[in-house]
């Protein structure tokens, strides 16, 4: 089946980098890409939905400034957590889809990052 | 209000028990529900899609009542391999975002 990758699975970063995550879609041209973050203990809660070739549209509360997604093709896109703090420490996952998987919706393995 | 919400749990259960999960919605305009299946520090992955007629499949039954806005997961005959949290999925027709529940855990015990 379709296939979902993200890079780096885990990731440690002083205060005040960025650090980049990616986001692959390995078999299949994902039109769509969804950013969650996860906090530990609580649910999936949805940071940006992002459209190849355009403006990611970013949830409510979520500073797009400091979390900036890009979707420059039809299999990456990327998260970068400008300005990192320790309250940003958290599991970042990405999901992808498009048409050509009937909307099937599918996870990247997900990405720890610490602020430290 | 969360859109979607759940029990947190735990619950802890004894292996072969039966157990569900209830879990509601807010948004009247949810058109598509799912179970997920998270265990710890991974990826959520696909249990099962949640059709209005009620489905099934092995153990695992998943019922939508509209209603009432709730979806329900069943396990039957629980095993040590079940123990995880279950995320509930509800998504608008039209668009493929996936607003999730806060995620119920579950312990199978031996």
């Amino acid at each position: 089946g379709a296939v979902v990758s993200q890079h780096p699975s885990r990731v440690i970063c002083k205060s005040g980098t960025s650090v980049k995550i990616e986001c692959r879609s390995l078999d299949f041209q994902a039109t769509t890409m969804f950013w969650y973050r996860q906090f530990p203990k609580q649910s999936l809660m949805l940071m940006a939905t992002s459209n190849e070739g355009s403006k990611a549209t970013y949830e409510q509360g979520v500073e797009k400034d400091k979390f900036l997604i890009n979707h420059a093709s039809l299999t990456l896109s990327t998260l970068t957590v400008t300005s990192a703090h320790p309250e940003d420490s958290s599991f970042y996952i990405c999901s992808a889809t498009s048409p050509a998987v009937k909307g099937t919706i599918y996870f990247g393995e997900g990405s720890w990052l610490t602020v430290v | 209000r969360k859109e979607v919400e759940q029990d947190p749990g735990p619950f802890n259960v004894p292996e072969g028990a039966t157990v569900a999960f209830n879990c509601t919605y807010s948004n009247s305009a949810s058109q598509s529900f799912f179970w997920y299946r998270q265990d710890c520090r991974k990826e959520p992955k696909l249990l099962m899609s949640v059709y209005s007629s009620g489905n099934e499949d092995g153990r695992f039954t998943a019922q939508l009542n509209r209603a009432s806005q709730y979806i329900s997961l069943l396990i039957r005959d629980s095993k040590l391999s079940d123990s995880a949290t279950y995320l509930c999925v509800a998504t608008t027709s039209g668009t493929y975002k996936y607003i999730f529940g806060t995620g119920t855990r579950l312990k199978v015990l031996a």
